[in-house]
């Protein structure tokens, strides 16, 4: 019955490939997010989409391609991967404005 | 642009000390605010929040903080600290009418027998 969850947790990958995250909620909520967590731990947030449409693109760049087959999945591709790619990223999901933000269990990419 | 500002990067306590983490934010409109703890290799729990009414939030294990307006602040405090509270802990805004959150950098909440 997790709220939020992420796939794959833990992802290992060369220099070049693509890759996807995929995010689940089952809240009910219509608003989803992808955070970028890098390693001093900063948290930013990278996109937003509303009943499946996007709302918020934080300056990301255009390897980065997010995709929302229904309110309750938001998936994140990313192509041509580059070291720098190396983070954890966090879904989120809520409902409505200024209401709380529930965070997936983050997905380790590491990059080599 | 909103901004926030954790002063410390690292606070260590002795269990059962009180401890009390800054926080401070930087906007021209309304805000909401929230503090979310992250425990190692976990993702983000939310402690408490702001968005209107009372200064003076309670959150879950013991947790409060206090909205301070004329000094753009929203510090976390709590009476008695536990070994199991050491993690990472953010504070975040967001502007009324927008879905946003802006973290600050994280404070580390070590706690030591």
């Amino acid at each position: 019955d997790t709220a939020v969850s992420q796939t794959p947790k833990y992802l290992v990958t060369q220099m070049g490939n693509d890759k996807s995250i995929k995010c689940e909620q089952n809240l009910g909520h219509d608003t989803m997010y992808w955070y970028k967590q890098d390693s001093k731990k900063f948290l930013k947030i990278m996109f937003s989409y509303n009943n499946k449409e996007l709302i918020i693109n934080e300056t990301v760049p255009n390897r980065f391609s997010p995709k929302s087959p229904d309110k309750a999945h938001l998936n994140l591709h990313i192509n041509s991967l580059e070291l720098g790619d190396s983070a954890v990223y966090f879904c989120a999901s809520s409902q409505g404005t200024g209401e709380t933000q529930y965070f997936g269990p983050g997905t380790r990419l590491l990059v080599l | 642009a909103q901004s926030v500002t954790q002063l410390d990067s690292q606070v260590p306590v002795f269990e059962e000390a009180p401890v009390e983490l800054r926080c401070n934010y930087s906007s021209s409109v309304s805000v909401y605010l929230f503090w979310y703890v992250q425990y190692p290799n976990q993702g983000l729990q939310l402690l408490l929040k702001y968005l209107s009414g009372s200064t003076l939030v309670k959150g879950i294990n013991g947790f409060e903080a206090e909205f301070n307006k004329s000094q753009t602040s929203f510090h976390l405090r709590k009476p008695s600290v536990h070994i199991s509270d050491t993690a990472e802990y953010f504070c975040a805004v967001t502007v009324t009418g927008f879905q946003k959150l802006v973290f600050g950098t994280g404070t580390r909440l070590l706690v030591s027998p």
